[in-house]
């Protein structure tokens, strides 16, 4: 069974840094490519950052392009997403999710999420 | 980027009903679509993907279908548990962009 758990969330003031980990189990972890999706409270879903398998190549949104950076631990099944420069509109339900086993960048596995608030 | 339009952004239906949730894309996403489920206080689930393949696990009454730019999903036979929001999401361009959600409850 596929399991993705976050964790590393927390209440940080604005320009402070945090870094969220996931840890994957089910499969093989250092055969997939893995995303961070974000969900703003009341709000819809946002795409944030992806990493190929062997982390060769990372996508990032806009928004968080050169605050945040996506990496992997393949020896340890983990996906990190290290925050910095957190701004209040970062605050938001932080998701890890699996690429889908076929073509295409979809997300076929979530976890739970991780809460991030950012507020002085 | 690719803007995803989702509509109606809700919808209240009747236990049995068939429903149907329409996604279009700004322009040509060539059937990278897919559809996911979020249930309150729980994370989204995956329905649909390649705009018409279901999913591993998920009920024969969600189907997917559409082309180019316009999408649709379809829930027959309408269940309780499928109370929830339903977004579309595109993976035809970078970036990957989610349509803005439909909150389907219970008439």
């Amino acid at each position: 069974e596929v399991q993705l758990v976050e964790s590393g969330g927390g209440l940080v003031k604005p320009g402070s840094s945090l870094k969220l980990s996931c840890v994957a189990s089910g499969f093989t972890f250092s055969s997939y490519g893995m995303h961070w999706i974000r969900q703003a409270p009341k709000k819809g879903l946002e795409w944030i950052a992806l990493i190929y398998y062997d982390s060769s190549n990372k996508y990032y949104a806009d928004s968080v392009k050169g605050r945040f950076t996506i990496s992997r631990d393949n020896s340890k099944n983990t996906l990190y997403l290290e925050m910095n420069s957190l701004r209040s509109e970062d605050t938001a339900m932080y998701y890890c999710a699996k690429k889908g086993d076929t073509y295409g960048w979809y997300f076929d596995f979530w976890g739970p999420g991780t809460m991030v608030t950012v507020s002085s | 980027d690719i803007q995803m339009t989702q509509s109606p952004a809700s919808l209240s239906a009747s236990l049995g009903e068939t429903v149907t949730i329409e996604c279009r894309a700004s322009e040509d996403i060539y059937n990278g679509l897919a559809w996911y489920q979020q249930k309150p206080g729980k994370s989204p689930q995956l329905l649909i993907y390649n705009a018409n393949s279901l999913h591993t696990g998920v009920p024969s009454r969600f189907s997917g279908s559409g082309s180019g730019t316009q999408y649709s999903l379809k829930i027959n036979s309408l269940q309780s548990e499928d109370v929830a929001s339903y977004f579309c999401q595109q993976y035809y361009d970078y970036p990957w962009t989610f349509g803005g959600g439909t909150k389907l409850e219970l008439k």
